[in-house]
């Protein structure tokens, strides 16, 4: 079945780069999203990136496609403390994403 | 607009209890879904809905049934809950296809005792 795999936690110095990595299996997969969560809150889409595509840059977020290893990235430039979230990798397998899977999320921590 | 919006925020259950949680959307979205949320695990699919009389199961569908008698709500049913169903519970919404943006309700913490 389709299996997205993310590291738990990341700590960066405020003003420093987050990369945050993420890994899937299904090479079907047609939309690749990045979600943010903060405390107490539910899930807010952030960037998504279809799967013909290999980087796409949004502001201070740059999402990388690496779809011969099925890894993808988000890197996040100048890191602040309003950062500091769950993020979560997430796939969807057609174009009208009936079939979302979520990885476990990566808590980033930002660090004054 | 409201957004999606899910009630109760929490909630205790003692086991075998059955109980309803509430979604509604305000956006005229076709698509609702629910999932479940679990330490390390993600969010995981419950069941999901494609319009009104329209539902299908997700990934992990047994114990909870739901229903879509109108656009904007999508209510989600435990008939006999468990502890292994503590969990906090989103509710999700978007318009259509896969590149739209699923705006996520406020959540609804769930502990089974």
């Amino acid at each position: 079945g389709e299996d997205v795999e993310q590291s738990l936690f990341l700590s960066v110095r405020e003003g420093d780069s987050s990369v945050i990595n993420c890994t899937y299996t299904d090479s079907s997969s047609t939309y690749l999203y990045w979600y943010k969560q903060e405390p107490g809150a539910g899930l807010q889409l952030l960037t998504y990136i279809f799967s013909n595509m290999d980087m796409k840059q949004d502001q201070r977020l740059t999402v990388l496609l690496n779809k011969k290893d099925k890894h993808l990235s988000l890197r996040i430039a100048d890191t602040q403390t309003g950062d500091s979230a769950i993020y979560f990798c997430a796939e969807s397998m057609d174009n009208y994403g009936q079939n979302f899977v979520f990885g476990p999320g990566t808590r980033l921590s930002v660090l004054p | 607009n409201a957004g999606v919006t899910q009630t109760p925020k929490f909630q205790v259950l003692k086991t075998g209890q059955s109980m309803t949680l509430q979604c509604a959307q305000d956006m005229n979205h076709e698509y609702m879904s629910w999932y479940r949320q679990d330490p390390g695990m993600g969010l995981r699919l419950i069941h999901y809905s494609v319009g009104a009389g329209i539902t299908d199961q997700g990934e992990v569908p047994n114990g909870y049934n739901v229903s879509r008698s109108t656009t904007e709500d999508f209510p989600l049913r435990l008939l006999s809950a468990a502890p292994s169903q503590t969990s906090v519970y989103f509710c999700a919404s978007r318009p259509g296809l896969a590149s739209e943006t699923q705006y996520f309700g406020p959540g609804t913490r769930l502990l089974v005792l």
